[in-house]
């Protein structure tokens, strides 16, 4: 298994502002993954964050929006850049752990930004 | 096109009644059919996995039963508590590589 800890739990932001997430593993991990989770909604992809690596992004993200940094193999931090209202949402950080026939999927308590 | 389909959208189940969420999937390579349980304000945890090679994993009060020829899975909750109350979530994949449903809300009335 995996614990996951982010920082912060929740933050108020004013528009035009960047916030920096910040995401802890109990283990090191190959890959880490962010999502974003809307009110009411399912979990979207934001980006893989492979350590030593540039991140892949989803479709509908892009890197000067959504920067990421992968240091080392327990800790990753997303950006969330030049906020808009329509950037509130939970931002999940979450691991996979075990070999191909294990793989199994933790996520973090999650990241509750509001934009005003 | 949608990887993962989840219904019902929400659900209302009395105490003591079982609770059941049904997904679909697309992708037959898929290997790996994980349940979230996500109650407000926090992050999905594990709820339950299975993997192809078997039709049916039971934890506690938990199922799923799962049908490779017709690519679904569902959950089945028994004896349905109030504290079962959140959103799950299903998810398909294989690898790293994963595709979630879209959610249900259940409710258990006391």
């Amino acid at each position: 298994s995996a614990v996951i800890s982010q920082k912060p739990s929740r933050d108020i932001c004013q528009r035009g502002t960047s916030l920096t997430i910040q995401c802890q593993v109990d283990s090191q991990v190959t890959m880490m993954f962010w999502y974003r989770q809307q009110p009411g909604q399912s979990l979207t992809l934001i980006a893989t964050a492979n350590q030593g690596s540039e991140a892949t992004y989803e479709s509908g993200f892009v890197i000067d929006k959504f920067p990421i940094s992968r240091p080392n193999l327990t800790f990753s931090t997303l950006t969330v850049s030049n906020m808009s209202p329509e950037d509130s949402s939970i931002y999940l950080c979450s691991v996979v752990t075990g070999t191909k026939s294990t793989d199994t999927q933790y996520f973090g308590p999650g990241t509750r930004l509001t934009v005003l | 096109q949608q990887q993962v389909k989840q219904s019902p959208q929400s659900l209302i189940v009395q105490k003591g009644g079982i609770s059941i969420i049904n997904c679909a999937y697309e992708n037959t390579a898929f290997d790996y059919f994980p349940w979230y349980q996500q109650f407000p304000g926090k992050g999905p945890a594990l709820l339950i996995a299975i993997r192809p090679d078997v039709s049916e994993k039971k934890e506690g009060r938990f199922t799923i039963s799962f049908n490779k020829s017709a690519k679904q899975f569902s959950l089945h909750i028994m004896d349905s508590q109030p504290g079962d109350s959140a959103t799950y979530f299903c998810a398909a994949g294989t690898g790293n590589q994963f595709y979630f449903g879209t959610g249900t809300s259940l409710t258990v009335i006391p």
